[in-house]
C-alpha cells in the first residue's frame, strides 16, 4: 500500500527563520510528489516534483526530491507569518488516479 | 477564473440523517475527485470520476457513503445514516493535468 509520512506533525519557529520540512514515502511506481499548502480549508498547489536533485524553487520556497532515499524536502527561508499552514505532501503513482497524502505538518510562524 | 466551490461550507446534522454535499468543479476540468479530512489528519481519498468512464469507488469507507457526476460537472456526495466518526471536512478537487484545485470544502458535524 502507498504511504507518505511527514515530518515534524508541528513546527513552531520565530519569523525570519529557516525551516526544513521532510516527507518520505512508499510508492508502487513512482510518477510524481507534490507540495501543498493549506492555510484554512482549500490547499493550495505548491510544487510537483518528478525528477531527483533538480530543486523547484519559489521565492523563498524551494523543494527537491530524492527518488533513491524515498524523500522530499520543502524549505522556507526568512519565514513570515504569512506561512503559518499546514504543509502537505503527496504522491502519484503510475496509472493512479488519486494523489496519496501525509498528514501533513503544521507550520507556526511566531512574530 | 471560477476555483472549484462547494456547497453549503458548513453543515451540522443529527447522527442517523442523511446529508448531500455539492461541489462544483472548474470548468472543463475533465477529473474530479472527493477528499475527507479529519480533525489533525492529512487528506483521506474517497472516490474519483474521469469523464464518461466508471468511476474508482475504491476509497468509500463504508457503502453508506455515494457519490454521483451529473452531466460530467456538478458532483454530489451522500452520506446516509451519518455517524460521528463521519464529522470531518469534507474537499472536493478538479484537474485537468494532474494538478489538483480544491474546493473550499464542507465542514460536517455529527451530533
Amino acid at each position: 500500500e502507498d504511504k507518505v509520512v511527514q515530518s515534524p506533525l508541528s513546527l513552531v519557529v520565530h519569523e525570519g527563520d529557516t525551516v526544513t520540512l521532510n516527507c518520505s514515502y512508499e510508492v508502487t511506481n513512482f510518477r510524481s510528489l507534490l507540495w501543498y499548502k493549506q492555510e484554512k480549508k482549500a490547499p493550495t498547489f505548491l510544487f510537483m516534483l518528478t525528477s531527483s536533485g533538480i530543486e523547484k524553487k519559489s521565492g523563498r520556497l524551494s523543494s527537491i526530491l530524492d527518488k533513491k532515499e524515498l524523500f522530499s524536502i520543502l524549505n522556507i527561508t526568512a519565514t513570515q507569518t504569512g506561512d503559518s499552514a499546514i504543509y502537505l505532501c503527496a504522491v502519484e503513482a503510475q496509472g493512479a488516479q488519486k494523489l496519496v497524502f501525509g498528514q501533513g505538518t503544521r507550520l507556526t510562524i511566531n512574530p | 477564473g471560477a476555483g472549484v466551490s462547494q456547497s453549503p461550507s458548513n453543515k451540522v446534522t443529527e447522527k442517523g440523517k442523511d446529508v448531500e454535499l455539492r461541489c462544483d468543479p472548474i470548468s472543463g476540468h475533465t477529473a474530479l475527485y472527493w477528499y475527507r479530512q479529519s480533525l489533525g489528519q492529512g487528506l483521506e481519498f474517497l472516490i474519483y470520476f474521469q469523464g464518461n468512464s466508471a468511476p474508482d469507488k475504491s476509497g468509500l469507507p463504508s457503502d453508506r457513503f455515494s457519490a454521483e457526476r451529473t452531466g460530467g460537472s456538478v458532483s454530489t456526495l451522500t452520506i446516509q445514516r451519518t455517524q460521528q466518526e463521519d464529522s470531518a471536512v469534507y474537499l472536493c478537487a478538479s484537474s485537468l493535468d494532474r494538478v489538483l484545485g480544491f474546493g473550499p470544502g464542507t465542514r460536517l458535524t455529527v451530533t
